[in-house]
């Protein structure tokens, strides 16, 4: 079993520019969860889907963030006209619901860098 | 506004000692408490989990107390060892929202 896989690990773009981030969960897993993680604001809660349908995006910026689960096997954020300010670690994990509660499985994460 | 409070925000324990972190909460639907290990470049890994009808978890050398009474929850290391240096994150579930809110995160150094 692979992980959760994050691709790219790394990406630099400049100020304007669009930015598209992918994971792939981990396999049989039902829910993917986006973080974004920064040494002021901490890991903060992004959006989340179950069964590739989008349950909850309370935490995503409402202008130029947006994520979709296309198949049960990738998900991807996009980030239209970046800002230095979106400079972050984002981090995607899955989970398979047991109970009423989910063990989360993260990714090692991209880090996004905006000039 | 921060609903899972987290301290020390950093420590240092030398090797062989015993390392506690604590967390906080308010909201009275968290049911789900799981801690997370995370090691510079990579993601968070889930350390141990407690649920809110427990009120102790054990695996190893780890062990999470809760305490749904003060809402509070803690972390044990004992015989804490250099390998053990990361930042560790209590986090929260909602059993309405099944989404995690975590802690500020303690970053910890074992010295040897």
């Amino acid at each position: 079993n692979a992980g959760v896989i994050q691709t790219p690990r790394h990406k630099v773009t400049g100020k304007g520019q669009e930015a598209t981030l992918w994971c792939e969960p981990i396999s049989g897993h039902s829910a993917v969860f986006w973080y974004r993680q920064t040494i002021v604001q901490g890991l903060e809660f992004l959006t989340y889907f179950r069964n590739q349908a989008p349950i909850d995006d309370s935490g995503m910026p409402k202008e130029r963030f947006s994520a979709q689960m296309p198949n049960q096997s990738h998900s991807t954020l996009k980030i239209q006209s970046t800002q230095p300010q979106d400079s972050a670690v984002y981090l995607c994990a899955s989970s398979l619901p047991w109970g009423s509660s989910y063990e989360q499985y993260f990714g090692p994460g991209t880090r996004l860098t905006v000039l | 506004q921060q609903q899972v409070r987290q301290s020390p925000q950093s420590l240092t324990v030398w090797e062989g000692g015993t390392t506690v972190l604590t967390c906080s909460y308010e909201d009275s639907t968290f049911n789900y408490f799981p801690w997370y290990q995370q090691f510079p470049g990579e993601g968070p890994a889930l350390l141990i989990s407690i649920l809110s009808v427990s009120d102790k978890k054990e695996d190893g050398r780890f062990t999470t107390f809760f305490n749904k009474r003060e809402k509070k929850l803690s972390l044990h290391i004992i015989d804490s060892q250099p390998g053990d240096s990361a930042t560790y994150f209590c986090a929260a579930e909602s059993s309405n929202t099944n989404k995690v809110v975590f802690g500020t995160g303690t970053r910890l150094q074992v010295l040897p």
